[in-house]
C-alpha cells in the first residue's frame, strides 16, 4: 500500500514561531505537494517539488518555504507563524510518467493552530 | 489555471438511494481523480480516471474527456458514504510536476 505519513495530526504553535511540517512517502514518487484546506476556500496548492532539491510555487506560497533534501521527504516551513496560517495542511505524492502525473496519494493531514 | 466546478454542493438522501455527482472542468485535463474526505480530514482515493469508466463495488465513475466533465455514481447509499466528495484535475504538459486543482466538493449526507 502507498503510504504518505505526516509527522503530526494536531499541532499548536505560538505566533512568530518557526514551524516545520514533515511529510514522508514510501513509494519512491518523484512528485510531492503541500496543500492547505480552509472552510469556504477548499484545497489550495502551496508548493510542490518534482525532484530532490527542486521546488515550485503553487497558488499561495506567501509565508511558506519548503525543503526537499531526500526523495522521500518534503518539509513545509512556516518561517514566522501567524494566526492566518491556522489551517489543515495536507501532503501528497505522485509518480510522474512521460507526459502524465499519475494518481496522487495524500497523508492524513495536520491540523495546525497558531495562537 | 484550470477551474473545477462540482455539483450539487449539498445532497441529502435516504439510505438505499442512488446519487450522481458531477464535476466540470474549464479546460482539458490529463489527470483526474475523485476523493472522499473522511471525518478526520484524510482524503481517500476513489478513482483515478482521466477518461473512460471504472467501477469499484457500489461506486463507479465516468469521465468524458472531450466534453471536460466527470460523473461519480453511488448506488444503494449507506450512512458510511456520508462526507465530502472532491474531484480534482491537472494538465501536465511536461517539465516539472503540476498540482491538482480541486473543486469545492459535494457534501453528501445519507440519512438512515
Amino acid at each position: 500500500d502507498v503510504k504518505v505519513t505526516q509527522s503530526s495530526r494536531y499541532l499548536v504553535k505560538r505566533t512568530g514561531e518557526k514551524v516545520f511540517l514533515e511529510c514522508v512517502q514510501d513509494m519512491d514518487h518523484e512528485n510531492m505537494f503541500w496543500y492547505r484546506q480552509d472552510p469556504g476556500l477548499g484545497l489550495r496548492l502551496i508548493y510542490f517539488s518534482y525532484d530532490v532539491k527542486m521546488k515550485e510555487k503553487g497558488d499561495i506560497p506567501e509565508g511558506y518555504s519548503v525543503s526537499r533534501e531526500k526523495k522521500e521527504r518534503f518539509s513545509l516551513i512556516l518561517e514566522s507563524a501567524s494566526t492566518n496560517q491556522t489551517s489543515m495542511y495536507l501532503c501528497a505524492s505522485s509518480h510522474r510518467e512521460l507526459w502524465v502525473n499519475t494518481e496522487a496519494f495524500f497523508g492524513q493531514g495536520t491540523r495546525l493552530t497558531v495562537v | 489555471g484550470i477551474q473545477v466546478e462540482q455539483s450539487p454542493p449539498d445532497l441529502i438522501l435516504q439510505e438505499g438511494a442512488n446519487s450522481t455527482l458531477r464535476c466540470n472542468f474549464s479546460d482539458s485535463v490529463n489527470n483526474l481523480q475523485w476523493f472522499h474526505q473522511n471525518p478526520w480530514g484524510q482524503l481517500i482515493n476513489l478513482f483515478y480516471i482521466p477518461s473512460g469508466t471504472k467501477q469499484n463495488g457500489r461506486l463507479s465513475a465516468t469521465t468524458v474527456a472531450t466534453e471536460r466533465y466527470s460523473l461519480l455514481y453511488i448506488s444503494s447509499s449507506q450512512t458510511t458514504d456520508s462526507g465530502v466528495y472532491f474531484c480534482a484535475g491537472s494538465m501536465y504538459s511536461g517539465g516539472g510536476a503540476d498540482g491538482l486543482t480541486f473543486g469545492k466538493g459535494t457534501h453528501l449526507i445519507i440519512q438512515p
